[in-house]
């Protein structure tokens, strides 16, 4: 079974751009998240998807970062414009309904100059 | 918000000695977690805690839920250089269904051989 991907890995861009950020979940896990870890701090939690829908979405920093998951499938996450504060390693996770263990991809790696 | 504390933030250590670190919070957790980042990778479950009071051990790893529910530690023995990487508590809400996960700031552990 082929874990959570990430792409890209890492993605390097200058302040007032915009930059997409995709995870593929394992096959068939419903649930969805994305977290963030900021400069050697805690990792925290973004938003949680269930299928297509947005169940939570209270650590989204700001409106500048949209998350969609269209099909329930694969999720993106984009940052526009971006600024510097928002670089960091953006981590996805899935996990099926009723099972705690949240299973993460590599992370994304986004340095905004 | 739901803060973790983690402690300590490093760890400088000499190959086979024993190593501890912990967690605490203000807050009820139902669940708590331990993860393992090695670098470039994302977070990997070490040992998931589901009851108050309980102790569980995988390995030289083992690890205990409080039994207030609002601390956990995680002890390694015999430390070896794969053991080296960040580590991770985290926690999951008592009243929190949705599933997300609160991480500490992360224990930095190096092992030298």
């Amino acid at each position: 079974e082929a874990g959570v991907t990430q792409f890209p890995s890492h993605s390097v861009i200058e302040k007032g751009q915009t930059v997409t950020l995709r995870c593929d979940p394992i096959s068939g896990h419903d649930n969805l998240y994305w977290y963030r870890r900021v400069m050697g701090k805690e990792i925290k939690f973004l938003l949680h998807f269930v299928k297509e829908s947005k169940q939570d979405e209270s650590g989204m920093p700001n409106n500048r970062f949209l998350a969609e998951r269209t099909g329930g499938t694969y999720s993106t996450l984009k940052v526009q414009p971006a600024e510097l504060e928002d670089s960091g390693v953006y981590f996805c996770a899935s996990t099926r309904t009723g099972v705690k263990t949240q299973y993460f991809g590599p992370g994304t790696r986004l340095l905004v100059l | 918000g739901q803060q973790l504390n983690q402690s300590p933030q490093s760890m400088f250590i000499q190959e086979g000695e024993d190593v501890s670190m912990n967690c605490t919070s203000s807050s009820i957790f139902n669940t708590w977690l331990w993860y393992k980042q090695d670098p470039g990778e994302g977070p990997v479950l070490l040992i998931a805690l589901y009851k108050a009071g309980e102790l569980t051990s995988n390995g030289r790893l083992t690890a205990q839920f409080g039994t207030t529910r609002k601390d956990s530690f995680l002890n390694i023995s015999a430390s070896i250089p794969s053991d080296v990487g960040i580590y991770f508590c985290a926690g999951q809400l008592r009243y929190n269904q949705g599933g997300k996960l609160i991480f500490g700031q992360g224990t930095e552990l190096s092992v030298k051989p």
